[in-house]
């Protein structure tokens, strides 16, 4: 089993549509998690933290699951400008941060 | 507020040379780490160096070499590159917070082809 596995996708979503990614770890020692968006042939940019009690930043939730080791992130309201590949980054406690291939999402009109 | 920099943003080197990417990190951050990114997979972690030493290595063979400087920048070096090196080379800079907990910002990239 991967360490961090995301469904590549594309998920195709119409815009105004709610659409969720999930990711899943394999090491329940980890500690800190992210969400990164990669623009095509650019940097990932980080989205949002994950907190254990869940967060959410304008219309992105993001959860943790510790008990089936898996996060999650939610998009409401999906804009053609939220087309990306997400990322989610899990880091235990040996500092060694590490990524999922991304999910596709493109949103159109 | 200077985000990450990175340079160059592309080379082209050939089978069995060397090459040398850097990185200046975000104002305010000490901590520098690089990835490698190939295409249609998510950034692979090569090290991360802290007080300019390599605190952290992923699965990179000793070809793959650091440094870090005083004012937190930092190289990256390959020797004898191989085919397979060609990727996107990402630095990225955090503040280190002791915890383990870090926002990490990226740059954006080195976009190396080894023919």
């Amino acid at each position: 089993r991967k360490e961090v596995e995301q469904d590549p996708g594309p998920f195709n979503v119409p815009e105004g549509a709610t659409v969720a990614f999930n990711c899943t770890y394999s090491n329940s020692a980890s500690q800190s998690f992210f969400w990164y968006r990669q623009d095509c042939r650019k940097e990932p940019k980080l989205l949002m933290s994950v907190y254990s009690s869940g967060n959410e930043d304008g219309r992105f939730t993001a959860q943790l699951n510790r008990a089936s080791q898996y996060i999650s992130l939610l998009i409401r309201d999906s804009k053609l400008s939220d087309s990306a590949t997400y990322l989610c980054v899990v880091s235990g406690g040996s500092y060694i941060p590490t990524f999922g291939r991304g999910t596709s999402l493109i949103v159109h009109p | 507020d200077a985000g990450v920099t990175q340079s160059p943003t592309h080379l082209i080197k050939t089978r069995g040379q060397q090459v040398t990417l850097r990185c200046s990190p975000k104002s305010g951050h000490d901590t520098v780490s690089w990835y490698q990114q190939a295409l249609g997979q998510g950034p692979q972690f090569i090290f991360q160096y802290y007080e300019e030493e390599e605190r952290q290595r992923g699965n990179f063979p000793d070809r793959f070499s650091g440094h870090q400087f005083p004012n937190y920048s930092s190289e990256l070096n390959v020797n004898a590159l191989l085919l397979g090196d060609s990727a996107l080379y990402l630095c990225a800079s955090s503040l280190d917070a002791g915890t383990g907990l870090y926002e990490q910002y990226f740059g954006p990239g080195t976009r190396l082809t080894v023919t």
